[in-house]
């Protein structure tokens, strides 16, 4: 089955600085790669995510790109703000009609003021 | 706020006990995914329906089970309980799991269970 490889697991970064999270999957099959913010006591909120036929997605001050030679994907935060802290996570999907998540371990950011 | 509930919020049990978590889906959404937070096995994905049918199994026990009902909305239910079940149980909705369909999996607030 596939297999996520997440890094680092804990980032901290000063506000206003940039913050990179990266993503390994095992199973070239994979086409759906979404990242999740999770906050304390909350549920994941999908923020971003990018499809295998597209190789760099940009919403605002998040972006994702993948490398699906490589089989690694990430995520990038620019201009961080302290509400930028929580727990990340990456995941991977394969397509068809299961289309279950397999997760990394998650990033635990903190934006320093 | 995603558009799925899920009740209840805590859930406090005895080992041997049976419990049953539900999940309303968001409006619209016919596939609804269950997964599991625990320290350290993380997000792991234990099953997914499809208007009422198992569409796939992941790292399931014998003794939890699911059904997704003719409303959409879908149950888990957890039996024989132990103390490695505490963890944080979540659901997910989507719209249509076909292929070249959506993708993108909503989840809701979760339920904390705690096995004593």
């Amino acid at each position: 089955g596939e297999n996520v490889e997440q890094h680092p697991s804990t980032l901290s970064v000063q506000e206003g600085d940039s913050a990179v999270i990266k993503c390994t999957y095992s199973d070239s099959a994979s086409n759906y790669f979404p990242w999740y913010k999770q906050e304390l006591g909350k549920g994941p909120q999908l923020i971003i995510d990018i499809r295998s036929n597209v190789g760099e997605k940009k919403d605002q001050r998040i972006a994702v790109t993948l490398n699906k030679t490589a089989k690694h994907f990430s995520l990038h935060i620019t201009e961080t703000q302290p509400e930028d802290s929580a727990v990340y996570f990456c995941a991977a999907s394969l397509s068809g009609s299961a289309r279950q998540l397999t997760f990394g371990s998650g990033t635990q950011l903190t934006v320093l003021p | 706020d995603s558009g799925v509930t899920q009740t209840p919020k805590h859930l406090i049990t005895a080992t041997g006990q049976r419990v049953t978590l539900r999940c309303s889906p968001r409006s619209g959404d016919l596939s609804v995914y269950w997964y599991q937070q625990s320290l350290d096995q993380g997000l792991q994905f234990l099953i997914q329906y499809y208007n009422g049918e198992e569409r796939a199994k992941g790292n399931i026990l014998e003794r939890f089970s699911a059904q997704q009902f003719p409303d959409l909305h879908s149950e888990l239910n957890l039996s024989s309980l132990e103390l490695g079940d505490s963890a944080l149980y979540f659901c997910a909705s989507s719209v249509v799991p076909l292929a070249g369909g959506s993708n993108e999996q909503f989840f809701g607030p979760g339920t904390r269970l705690t096995v004593l």
